[in-house]
């Protein structure tokens, strides 16, 4: 089971800022980077933010990343209808000794 | 560019051996360091970090998967591979291999194949 935590499904109309939260431990969240990849319907995850709050390139600056203490979030500024996908939060585990995902959240653009 | 090519029968019977290559093109693993990696998705839930490995063979394994695991590289056919051992159906999903950036406390996976879907089943 992830050890990481996201809220099943968040939702925005077209525009609007939608935010995903991410909750941890000190062993990941508190001590390691935070990634987030992005899953759109039937493709293979795609990596949007890293080391907390690094773009790819190519990735818009529409999506950014933050890190308060042991829980990270991203933010989706001015959604739009092909943002829609699932949402995965990461980081090393030093207590595992391994990689963990969150649970992912299910952004719909109503 | 970088592009990675899952492999592998889609069928699987329960108690065998799941076997899966990697085929790494756009960069050689044995003049690269980098780490090479897994992960799978069972159909319709989350992702789950099956394990890495450096280019000279040096192994990671998610711990609750490390008793049935192997991964290694074969640096002659520059792919890598995935064996997991005794499935049942619970091993059923979308396997990806991926490349995991690896600096100090920075791991993250920026590179991953198209995934290819296993099935145990008798």
């Amino acid at each position: 089971q992830s050890v990481l935590t996201q809220p099943p499904s968040a939702s925005g109309t077209p525009g609007q800022r939608v935010t995903i939260s991410c909750s941890g431990s000190n062993s990941n969240i508190g001590s390691n980077p935070v990634n987030w990849y992005q899953q759109l319907p039937g493709t293979a995850p795609k990596l949007l933010i890293y080391s907390n709050n690094q773009r790819p390139s190519g990735v818009p600056d529409r999506f950014s990343g933050s890190k308060p203490g042991t829980s990270a979030s991203l933010a989706i500024s001015g959604l739009q209808s092909e943002d829609e996908a699932d949402y995965y939060c990461a980081a090393w585990d030093d207590s595992l000794s391994g990689y963990v995902f969150g649970t992912g959240t299910k952004v719909t653009v109503l | 560019q970088l592009q990675l090519q899952e492999s592998g029968p889609g069928l699987v019977k329960p108690s065998e051996t799941l076997s899966l290559t990697c085929v790494v093109s756009g960069v050689s693993i044995s003049s690269s360091s980098y780490y090479w990696g897994w992960i799978r998705q069972p159909p319709g839930k989350g992702l789950e970090w099956i394990g890495s490995i450096y280019y000279s063979g040096g192994t990671y394994y998610n711990p609750s998967l490390k008793s049935r695991v192997t991964i290694s590289v074969d640096t002659s056919k520059n792919q890598f591979s995935l064996k997991l051992n005794s499935v049942t159906a619970a091993d059923t999903a979308v396997y990806y291999c991926g490349r995991p950036f690896w600096s100090g406390s920075h791991y993250y996976f920026d590179y991953w194949g198209q995934g290819t879907l296993v099935t145990v089943s008798s």
